[in-house]
């Protein structure tokens, strides 16, 4: 199972809005609605952000929001803030029954 | 307040074997799916295992399968990993982690962490 495509960095300045993209295939992202995704600061453990593709857990803040659109799922984070300069992981469900996580993308805030 | 403290990670010899647990607390530990999910020095995360609420299934990453072995104890609140034929690439940070009621595809609550280290 390949990972899943991230890109492998993104930046913004405060306040601004910006979007992580999660590319897979017909046989995971485009197949499911069972997309997630993670929060991980420099030496701690992920967190959740969404899951379900655009479920928000109690306590995450609605500044982050998720989507898919055909193979490609998103997480938009609006508002942009210091402490959300981190890394960001997207995983899907797949077709075999296993889960398959992205690369990773190093969130820059300006 | 849900808790996941793993255990049990250390130095091991190529080929050799190591059990980690994940002593849960906080919740109804028998009605969620639990995984364990690992992350290699400076690189990504990576699914490994995951195994239902009343341990009836599990699920495996293809570079762990007949290698290592998912279970649980219900009664103890305790979730545990068996790795045997252990290689390098096997070291990482270990995490476990539980499922939110509505699917096992997806990690609520990590804990923080059980490093393994394969080396000779």
């Amino acid at each position: 199972q390949s990972a899943l495509t991230q890109p492998a960095s993104v930046s913004g300045s405060p306040g601004q809005s910006i979007t992580i993209s999660c590319t897979g295939s017909n046989s995971d992202v485009g197949k499911y609605k069972l997309v997630s995704w993670y929060q991980q600061h420099p030496g701690k453990a992920p967190r959740v952000l969404i899951y379900d593709v655009n479920t928000r857990p109690s306590g995450v803040s609605n500044r982050f929001s998720g989507s898919k659109s055909g193979n490609t799922a998103s997480l938009t984070i609006s508002g942009l803030q210091a402490e959300d300069e981190a890394d960001y992981y997207c995983s899907s469900y797949t077709l075999s029954a296993t889960l398959v996580f992205g690369g990773g993308t190093r969130l820059t805030v300006l | 307040e849900v808790q996941l403290l793993e255990s049990g990670g250390g130095l091991v010899q190529p080929g050799g074997s190591l059990r980690l647990s994940c002593a849960a607390s906080g919740f109804t530990f028998s009605s969620y799916s639990m995984s364990w999910v690992r992350q290699a020095p400076g690189k990504g995360l990576e699914w490994v295992s995951t195994i239902s609420g009343g341990a009836t299934s599990t699920y495996y990453a293809d570079s762990v399968k007949g290698r290592f072995t998912v279970s649980r104890d219900n009664s103890r609140n305790t979730l545990y990993l068996q790795m045997n034929g252990l290689r390098a690439e096997d070291t990482a940070v270990y995490y476990c982690a539980k499922s939110p009621a509505t699917t096992w595809a997806a990690c609520d609550h990590w804990g923080q962490g059980s490093l393994v280290t394969v080396s000779s």
